[in-house]
């Protein structure tokens, strides 16, 4: 079982370079996630999707866009990537119906902007 | 909005010793609480959930974890600590969208 799939696993942008994470699973989930995780502020939420061809802001969207491409799929788009977007990426996944369901993690996109 | 809050973002414990980790909530509602586990150049494992129903609840590689009402916590607890559970740990609270996190709490245990 592959689970959630993120690529790239390591980035290196130069400031004001554009970039897609993408994100994949196969758990025939309905809710999909992105996440930044930086030192000392845990995870904090990007977007998130509940379903196909929805998407909502989390707490700290600014400078990012998603596409929920299908059911299996959620992308996040760098337009015009800066320093303070260095971080780890994570893409999640879960069961929309149940609140008490966990959520699958991919492994990370670890992105530096220089 | 609601929200966990992790107060120690550093636990250390010699090997054999119990171990807590902290974990406060605030929702509106019924809290839907979690905590994960990540390890060095890992995405987040899931460990355990909180179910209405039982105030401990166990979960994998020997953790449970106490739920209090009153106080709002869900802490994390280990009767015996391993040189292995040495990570990063994190509270999370649901509801049927959103999905918040904690900033972590580095547990480091000592042989």
């Amino acid at each position: 079982n592959a689970g959630v799939t993120q690529t790239p696993k390591f980035q290196v942008l130069k400031t004001g370079q554009s970039m897609t994470l993408q994100c994949a699973q196969d758990m025939n989930h309905n809710s999909m996630y992105w996440y930044r995780q930086d030192p000392g502020m845990g995870l904090r939420l990007i977007y998130y999707s509940a379903s196909e061809g929805t998407t909502d802001k989390g707490e700290v969207p600014n400078g990012y866009n998603v596409s929920r491409l299908n059911k299996r799929e959620f992308s996040l788009r760098l337009e015009s990537a800066a320093p303070s977007q260095t971080s780890v990426y994570f893409c999640a996944s879960t069961v929309v119906e149940d609140s008490n369901t966990e959520a699958f993690f991919g492994q990370g996109t670890r992105l530096t902007v220089v | 909005a609601q929200s966990v809050a992790q107060p120690e973002d550093q636990v250390n414990v010699a090997e054999g010793n119990p171990l807590t980790v902290k974990c406060t909530y605030s929702v509106s509602g019924n809290p839907y609480l979690f905590w994960y586990v990540q390890y060095p150049n890992r995405g987040l494992q899931f460990l355990l959930k909180y179910i209405t129903g039982d105030n401990l609840v166990k979960g994998s590689y020997g953790f449970e974890a106490e739920f209090n009402k009153s106080q709002t916590s869900f802490h994390l607890k280990k009767p015996s600590a391993l040189v292995s559970d040495s990570a990063l740990y994190f509270c999370a609270v649901r509801d049927i969208n959103d999905m918040r996190f904690g900033a972590g709490t580095r547990l480091t245990v000592k042989p």
